[in-house]
């Protein structure tokens, strides 16, 4: 399996402000992935990071306020823009194998907005 | 109504019970279904990987696919203080996606 950095792994950021969020994969991998978990809810995917295209959004998530970015197989960045108190979250890397079904998950970014 | 059902719990069992987590789904079309382990402050943790209905087993653990009744369990034997986390059942009609859709998550605390 491929093991995933993301960091910060933490923040407390200011109304208005952005925060960006790296995600590193130890192996080259064919897809990532970006996805919030809100306090008591399910994972939801925000967004599929292509490699040198824009990121394939879901419904619900607009590039302006979350622009993705993956330059190479291995890294990508999330950005959460013009944040206000609900964006407070996780915000989840995750990213499968060249052939391999599996979606494994990054330790996470817990953002509190304030 | 949400695709995929799942009740946060918390379930709190002894040292060595068997333990019993369930998801029911709504989408026919799903046939891969996973289940993530999450503790405090982590990822999820990849610990099942199934296609379709039947068993799969793997150690203390045993994952069961019921498509006719689009609901999927699963169980641990003998549990230990270690597996206490929140485990959260994952399922797509398509492999090859990132594109899972996730439960709310099961939290689980196993006391010695």
């Amino acid at each position: 399996s491929a093991v995933i950095s993301q960091k910060p792994s933490r923040d407390i950021c200011q109304r208005g402000t952005s925060l960006t969020i790296q995600c590193q994969v130890d192996s080259q991998v064919t897809m990532m992935f970006w996805y919030r978990q809100q306090p008591g809810q399910s994972l939801t995917l925000i967004a599929t990071a292509n490699q040198g295209s824009e990121a394939t959004y879901e419904s619900g998530f607009v590039i302006d306020k979350f622009p993705i970015s993956r330059p190479n197989l291995t890294f990508s960045t999330l950005t959460v823009s013009n944040l206000s108190p609900e964006d407070s979250s996780i915000y989840l890397c995750s990213a499968s194998g060249q052939a391999n079904e599996k979606l494994f998950f990054g330790s996470g970014t817990q953002l509190s907005v304030l | 109504q949400k695709e995929v059902e799942q009740d946060p719990g918390p379930l709190s069992v002894p040292e060595g019970a068997i333990v019993s987590l369930n998801c029911t789904y709504s989408n026919s079309a799903f046939q891969y279904f996973m289940w993530y382990r999450q503790y405090s402050r982590k990822g999820p943790e990849l610990l099942m990987y199934t296609y379709s209905s039947g068993n799969k087993e793997d150690g203390r653990f045993t994952a069961q696919v019921d498509k006719s009744s689009k609901y999927i369990s699963l169980f641990i034997r003998d549990s230990q203080p270690s597996d206490s986390a929140t485990y959260l059942c994952a399922m797509s009609a398509y492999s090859n996606t990132g594109k899972l859709i996730f439960g709310q998550g099961t939290t689980l605390q196993v006391k010695p």
